[in-house]
């Protein structure tokens, strides 16, 4: 059973860059068929798609985002990451990460994470 | 990038039949996928590609689309039903970005 696990610090300072990384156990990122996605939620709202990556390292970001993230992968360590820079309190949200298909349906997804943004 | 646009919320009797529908320009292209979140947890898939149910989830869930606007309904509401649902898709860009809606608060009464 394919699961994921996201990690990192859950407080970030204002301007600086937050960063998390993604475990796939129960399966490969390797995987042909699938792309890795990062969504997050801010307290009380709705989902916002960030952005994706195959396992080629071919990546898609949301345009209200993309100046400001990076997501990377690596498939030795069967993870892949996801960097936010210059953040500010807008940016605090419990991240996401989920497996999906080319059609953008995202099963399964980790539990998430909560970063918050303060100083 | 696309909008996908919901109701903030819905209310259903419990036993009744409820529909919580997402528009969309891309929805024209792409199926809607329809993610049900409680709170406090992560977002589970209910239905995807024309009315597909991942395995545990009960059929009384089932999706419709017609134009722009894809369709959740849900059958027999139950209890446990009570929940924030989420449409999504790909953006009708054809650049391979993804779109969430905004959700929608579904209270069973």
């Amino acid at each position: 059973q394919l699961q994921l696990q996201e990690s990192g610090p859950g407080l970030v300072k204002p301007s600086e860059t937050l960063s998390l990384t993604c475990t796939v156990s129960g399966g490969s990122i390797s995987s042909s068929s699938y792309y890795w996605g990062w969504i997050r939620q801010p307290p009380g709202k709705g989902l916002e798609w960030i952005g994706s990556i195959y396992y080629s390292g071919s990546t898609y970001y949301n345009p209200s985002l993309k100046s400001r993230v990076t997501i990377s992968v690596d498939t030795s360590k069967n993870q892949f990451s996801l960097k936010l820079s210059s953040v500010t309190a807008a940016d605090t949200a419990v991240y996401y990460c989920a497996r999906h298909t080319p059609e953008m349906t995202y099963d399964p997804w980790g539990q998430g994470t909560l970063v918050t943004v303060s100083s | 990038s696309s909008e996908l646009t919901q109701d903030p919320a819905v209310s259903v009797a419990l036993g009744q039949t409820v529909r919580i529908t997402c528009q969309g320009d891309s929805l024209r292209s792409y199926y809607a996928s329809w993610y049900q979140q409680k709170p406090g947890q992560a977002p589970v898939l209910v239905i995807y590609g024309k009315n597909n149910r991942p395995s545990g989830i009960p059929d009384r869930f089932s999706g419709s689309s017609s134009g722009n606007t894809a369709s959740l309904t849900i059958t027999g509401a139950q209890a446990e039903d009570e929940a924030d649902y989420y449409c999504n898709s790909r953006d009708s860009s054809g650049n391979h970005l993804g779109v969430f809606g905004g959700g929608t608060k579904l209270t069973v009464l």
